[in-house]
Parts: C-alpha cells; structure tokens; sequence
C-alpha cells in the first residue's frame, strides 16, 4: 500500500513553545489529509480535514488558532501546536487519501509531551 | 451523526479460541467500512476493508468481516487466534467520496494468553 511518513516520530516540549509535525504522502498525491488525536487507551478523535491549497475544516471543540494546519502541497500537510500546553500532550496521527482512492493511509504518529 | 460502536471493550481470549468483535455505524448514504489494527507500539495497519461487492471480506491474518447492511454491522472473525493478534482493534466508516475522514469506533482490546 501507499506509504505516508510522520516526523517527528516523539517532541518533547516546554509549556509555551510551538512544535510542528510534518505529514507526508511518499508515493501518491494526497488530496485530501486528515490529523487525528488519539488519547491513551482511546480512538482517534478527528480533529481537521485539509484539502491542498484550501483551508482546514476542524471539528467542533477543535481551537484552529491553536492547531494551525498547512496543506501546501499534494505531498505536505504540516500541524503546529501553538503555544503547548501540558494537556496538548497526545499521540497525534495523521492520514491522507488521494484523489481516486477511497482508502486512507496512515502515519506512524507522534508522540507530543508538553512540560 | 456519523458514529461507530464497538461493542466490547476489552476481549480476552486462550490461543486457537474463536474470535468475534462487534462494530455498528450509524452514517447516511454509501458506506465504507475498515477495520484496524495496532499493535503495541506502532501505528495503525489496515486489516480489511469493505467498499461493495461481496458482503464478506477476507483481509489479512486471516481475519474476515461480514457486511450486514440491514443490521449496520460490520463483524470481524477469526476462526483461531494467535498470541501474536494481541492489540488494538479499530473499527471504522467512511463516506464514498474520497475527500471525507474515517470515523473510529472506540477500539477494543485484544488479549490473547498462550
């Protein structure tokens, strides 16, 4: 299947800081990327969809001036997390589709600590 | 609202026992279904998937899941488990359309002894 890479893989970061995380869709042109949360022993909460060159739809309860998505290109969604806080801390994944492909590939995660 | 429900939280099972996990959706028009796996300390893998045709679908490792529409379900079976099935499994339902996100069940746990 189509490979999608996730960097940094874990951040550790102070309360404060901006941290952002790299997605990457190594084979295939994602039209579409997706950035989930997941909490320990929990699923992955939607948080955005981005669509290349357009702005991010983020879900209800999602503060967008605090997780900025950038989708520049068909390759490259990137998050930043503004001004982390401790309760920011999570594994954050995220997933992309291409444009005829119903199937959605994911990364390997990344693990954020705030402290 | 689009949502999915896994039934059981957290299954614990002996090797070469029988496996069946629950998963119902709730979400308009064309569905496609997926379940997940994740492994303790990795990511994500897909296990199968159901876009149409035939209801029941082979995936890999020799997990299966049946299609039910009229019951919104979407099972996953193995007829003998092996240690090595120990994780995370996720259920999950998506729109036809390429543009839109995969909704996740709440996961259930996985243990099998050995």
């Amino acid at each position: 299947g189509a490979v999608v890479s996730q960097h940094p893989s874990r951040v550790i970061c102070k309360s404060g800081t901006s941290v952002k995380i790299e997605c990457r869709s190594l084979d295939f042109q994602a039209t579409t990327m997706f950035w989930y949360r997941q909490f320990p022993k929990q699923s992955l909460m939607l948080m955005a969809t981005s669509n290349e060159g357009s702005k991010a739809t983020y879900e209800q309860g999602v503060e967008k001036d605090k997780f900025l998505i950038n989708h520049a290109s068909l390759t490259l969604s990137t998050l930043t997390v503004t001004s982390a806080h401790p309760e920011d801390s999570s594994f954050y994944i995220c997933s992309a589709r291409g444009a005829l492909n119903t199937e959605a590939f994911f990364g390997q995660g990344t693990r954020l600590t705030v402290v | 609202a689009q949502s999915v429900s896994q039934h059981n939280h957290h299954v614990i099972l002996s090797e070469a026992a029988s496996l069946e996990l629950g998963c119902n959706y709730s979400y308009g028009g064309t569905v496609n279904l997926f379940w997940y796996v994740q492994y303790p300390g990795q990511h994500l893998q897909l296990l199968l998937k159901y876009f149409s045709g035939d209801p029941l679908v082979k995936g890999i490792k020799g997990f299966e899941a049946e299609f039910i529409k009229s019951k919104f379900s979407f099972n996953l079976r193995k007829p003998s488990v092996q240690w090595s099935d120990t994780a995370e499994y996720f259920c999950a339902v998506t729109g036809g359309q390429a543009g839109t996100a995969l909704i996740f069940g709440k996961g259930t746990t996985l243990s099998v002894s050995s």
